[in-house]
């Protein structure tokens, strides 16, 4: 079976701060790796993804996450945050599950901006 | 969010009562999913479907049924409403593709059982 866990259910930080939010994985197998955000009252919306090639992904909003595959891990990064990045952060991995690829997702992590 | 949507927004349902979620898409995907979000879970997958006419069942599937009778609806109902149902249900769409990940969801049904 495969996990997902988010070390840090909540991150405080200040405006214009760098960020690093935490993403831990267990699998035998490959597999695949994204970074969702949902604001307050809305669906999620996927941030980055890995499948292959480049460990480092770039994605929107200026996030980026990198895959470290020895540490089972894809933490997401951000070199200077904005208000407006408050919100909820789910990891997600995928790997094949009866012929489909079914994602299981983390806890969440909370980012608070504060100015 | 562009593309899916979900009705209703908001039900309070006592114990017992039955009801059922829809889900619509309009971008043509074949995969479809329905999550329930509790605080301090994250999203756990209750069912899935990779086509029309076919489902299969997810991480929390009790309780709970789906009918996938169109491409662009994914219907789920819950029979016999009980208090620990009460979460807010997502629902998803992919590409087959990209069949390893959700691409688009729904803003969420936000459903209480009294």
């Amino acid at each position: 079976a495969q996990s997902v866990t988010q070390l840090d259910s909540q991150v405080p930080v200040f405006e214009e701060a760098p960020v690093e939010l935490r993403c831990n994985y267990s699998s035998s197998v490959s597999v695949y790796l994204f970074w969702y955000v949902q604001y307050p009252n809305q669906g999620l919306q996927l941030l980055l993804k890995y499948l292959s090639g480049s460990t480092l992904v770039k994605g929107i909003n200026g996030f980026e996450a990198e895959f470290n595959k020895s540490q089972t891990s894809f933490h997401l990064r951000k070199p200077s945050v904005h208000i407006s990045d408050t919100a909820e952060y789910f990891c997600a991995v995928s790997k094949v599950a009866g012929g489909s690829y079914i994602p299981t997702f983390g806890r969440g992590t909370s980012l608070i901006v504060h100015p | 969010n562009a593309g899916v949507t979900q009705t209703p927004k908001f039900r309070v349902l006592k114990t017992g009562q039955s009801m059922t979620l829809l889900c619509a898409q309009d971008m043509n995907h074949e995969y479809m999913y329905w999550y329930r979000q509790d605080p301090g879970m994250g999203l756990r997958l209750i069912h899935y479907s990779v086509g029309e006419g076919t489902t299969a069942k997810g991480e929390v599937p009790d309780g709970y049924n789906v009918s996938r009778l169109k491409k662009q609806n994914f219907l789920l109902g819950l029979e016999s409403a009980a208090p620990s149902q009460t979460s807010v249900y997502f629902c998803a769409s992919g590409y087959r593709e990209r069949q390893y990940q959700p691409q688009h969801f729904g803003d969420g049904t936000r459903l209480s059982i009294l």
